[in-house]
């Protein structure tokens, strides 16, 4: 079983502030995916990453691959109340004899940012 | 909306009752994956069926049991309820899973 580690678990903000979360692993990963979770609700695909060293940006997000395919992170540039949620991080290896690929969830970093 | 469809949204039984969740995969995807969460645990995959057949099992108890259908509709069905299966349920279904998901809003299954 792979493992993801997110971290930090937790982190309250103000609104304004820069902040990144970070998703690591010992296992190399086809790619990697970060969601957000809203209560109550099912998580939400973000972004896709899936080279060595990619950088994405999304609006305020930017995520980044790490070179070797073990680790990301995730940093939002002044953070609103609208980005309050729960970020998970997915890893994709390929499973043997299956065909496919399985997804391994982190426990997620939840986030609240203070008006 | 996601496009994925799960039913029903809450449900509360008691111990050692059978209950059935359903999910209606996004429009033209043909995986379904199923997924357990808790506080403790995080996202458990349970596991993913492809085009009415089972492709790969996670962390699923011998208690719980699914089939996809062929119009694509999945079941999970979980038996024998204990406490500790009180959790947030999950349907997901892709199209090519290495790119990622789109997930179902859960069903959330309590247990009394």
């Amino acid at each position: 079983t792979q493992l993801l580690e997110q971290s930090p678990q937790f982190l309250s903000i103000q609104e304004g502030e820069n902040l990144t979360v970070y998703c690591n692993s010992s296992s190399v990963f086809s790619s990697l995916q970060w969601y957000r979770q809203e209560p109550g609700e099912g998580p939400v695909l973000l972004v896709t990453v899936v080279t060595g060293g990619e950088v994405k940006k999304l609006k305020r997000l930017t995520f980044q691959f790490g070179d070797a395919r073990k680790d990301s992170s995730l940093h939002i540039t002044a953070a609103q109340p609208g980005d309050t949620g729960l970020y998970l991080c997915a890893g994709a290896v390929i499973s043997s004899g299956a065909g496919s690929y399985q997804l391994t969830f982190g426990k997620g970093t939840k986030l609240s940012v203070i008006p | 909306d996601s496009g994925v469809t799960q039913t029903p949204k809450h449900l509360i039984t008691a111990t050692g009752q059978r209950v059935t969740l359903r999910c209606s995969p996004r429009s033209g995807d043909l995986s379904v994956y199923w997924y357990q969460q808790s506080l403790d645990q995080g996202l458990q995959f349970l596991i993913q069926y492809y085009n009415g057949e089972e492709r790969a099992k996670g962390n699923i108890l011998e208690r719980f049991s699914a089939q996809q259908f062929p119009d694509l509709h999945s079941e999970l069905n979980l038996s024998s309820l204990e406490l500790g299966d009180s959790a947030l349920y999950f349907c997901a279904s892709s199209v090519s899973d290495v790119y990622g998901y789109t997930f179902g809003s859960g069903t959330r299954l309590t247990v009394v």
